[in-house]
């Protein structure tokens, strides 16, 4: 059976780095084709990936985002970590962790604000 | 950056009936196309991929199509669980995106 699920804070000041972390079990991203993302959805808003990792550590961001994101991941942990840099409201969102678009975790709310 | 567009944006439909849902995507993403339900409060599931591939869980009354530019998702006959919010993804290209959703909603 694969899970996933996401960690990290709920409350980020403006300016600060969020990072979020995806633990999983179920499957190994030391096994060829295997990889995790990031998605994440503002409050009544739609769907926006932020970064893919692969099992040879090759890695894709959004290109509107890129430069504040940073995408890791620790196979012996079985972790994805996502920083996002330099946060401002309009990153108040549901953030996902994603395993080949069918295995989702629940999601975190992270709020961005004062 | 492929964009995909969804119509309409909401849909009223009632029980029994037939929910017909379209996504247009700017150039061809081939047949790499997904469909996800997402219910309040839930993540979303996949429920198509491959434009036309039911993905484990979703009953045959689910059907997907289309190819290049075009794709249709259709519920054939409405149960009151299927009452949610749809998305296509592409993912011919990166980045990946979404459409805007189209929300079901009980007529």
């Amino acid at each position: 059976q694969i899970t996933l699920k996401e960690s990290g804070p709920t409350l980020v000041k403006p300016t600060q780095t969020l990072t979020l972390t995806c633990t999983f079990s179920g499957f190994s991203l030391s096994t060829s084709g295997v990889g995790v993302g990031w998605i994440r959805q503002p409050p009544g808003k739609d769907l926006e990936w932020l970064a893919l990792i692969y099992w040879d550590d090759e890695k894709r961001y959004s290109p509107s985002l890129k430069s504040r994101l940073t995408i890791t991941k620790d196979t012996s942990k079985n972790q994805v970590v996502l920083s996002v840099t330099n946060v401002d409201p309009v990153d108040t969102a549901t953030y996902y962790c994603v395993h080949a678009f069918q295995h989702w975790g629940q999601g975190t709310l992270v709020t961005v604000s004062s | 950056e492929i964009v995909m567009t969804q119509s309409p944006a909401t849909l009223s439909v009632s029980p029994g009936e037939r929910a017909t849902f379209s996504c247009r995507a700017s150039q061809s993403v081939s047949s790499n196309l997904a469909w996800y339900q997402q219910r309040p409060g839930q993540a979303p599931r996949l429920l198509i991929y491959g434009a036309s591939t039911r993905a484990t869980g979703f009953p045959a009354r689910f059907s997907g199509s289309g190819s290049g530019t075009e794709f249709t998702l259709t519920i054939s006959s409405l149960q009151s669980e299927d009452f949610a919010v749809y998305y296509c993804q592409q993912y011919d290209n990166w980045p990946y995106t979404f459409g805007q959703g189209t929300k079901l909603e009980i007529k």
